[in-house]
């Protein structure tokens, strides 16, 4: 059975920094690209980027909304994809999910609840 | 950057009805569209890829279809458990984006 486990959400400051990680369980994950979106509370749904396998470089995709302050990376031999989030702002208050592929996703985690605030 | 709109925002039915949920692409994406169905506080979970391709596990009822900037995903006698927001998401071009979404509510 294939499993995605978000961890690493927390209330932090303004500015500050957090690592969330996407472990993964039941598949070669090092196949697979890994996703990151987020949801606000109330709102929809926000794609916030990838990284491919490392077949294909290892490259990532972010959106305009978070280039510059987050990174995604993985480390295969433990199965599991990150996603730095530096210099955090408020509105970057979410529930952040991982997914399983590039183009459609079809395995997720439960989410990780990040909340920006001082 | 693609823009994804929904229509309805928001639709109230009752069990058996077919349901029509429409997504329009502001640019042209191919068959490069998806749907996802997200009851509340639950992950999403995917119903339909490329416009069209069914899911293993997902009721037959869920059908997709179209192309380029116009697609619609069809639920055929609706039932309780269809209650839920379903979202559009395109993976034509980056950055990748959803719809707003459009919410269920069963009467």
């Amino acid at each position: 059975e294939v499993q995605l486990v978000e961890s690493g959400g927390d209330l932090v400051q303004p500015g500050r920094s957090l690592r969330l990680s996407c472990t993964v369980s039941g598949v070669t994950f090092g196949d697979y690209a890994m996703s990151w979106f987020r949801q606000a509370p109330g709102k929809g749904l926000e794609w916030v980027g990838l990284i491919r396998s490392n077949i294909y470089g290892g490259t990532t995709q972010y959106a305009a909304s978070v280039r510059g302050r987050f990174t995604i990376s993985r480390d295969d031999s433990k199965s599991i994809a990150y996603l730095q989030m530096n210099s955090l702002k408020i509105e970057d208050t979410a529930v952040y999910y991982c997914g399983r592929g590039s183009a459609f996703f079809d395995y997720w985690g439960q989410g990780t609840l990040v909340t920006v605030s001082s | 950057e693609v823009v994804l709109t929904q229509s309805p925002d928001f639709q109230s039915v009752t069990p058996k009805e077919k349901v029509t949920i429409t997504c329009r692409a502001s640019q042209t994406i191919g068959y490069n569209l998806h749907w996802y169905q997200q009851k509340p506080d639950q992950s999403p979970k995917l119903l339909i890829k490329y416009a069209s391709q069914s899911i293993s596990g997902v009721p037959s009822r869920f059908s997709g279809s179209g192309s380029g900037t116009d697609f619609t995903l069809t639920i055929n006698s609706l039932e309780a458990e269809d209650a839920a927001a379903y979202y559009c998401h395109q993976s034509n071009s980056f950055p990748q984006t959803f719809g707003q979404g459009t919410r269920l509510e069963i009467k």
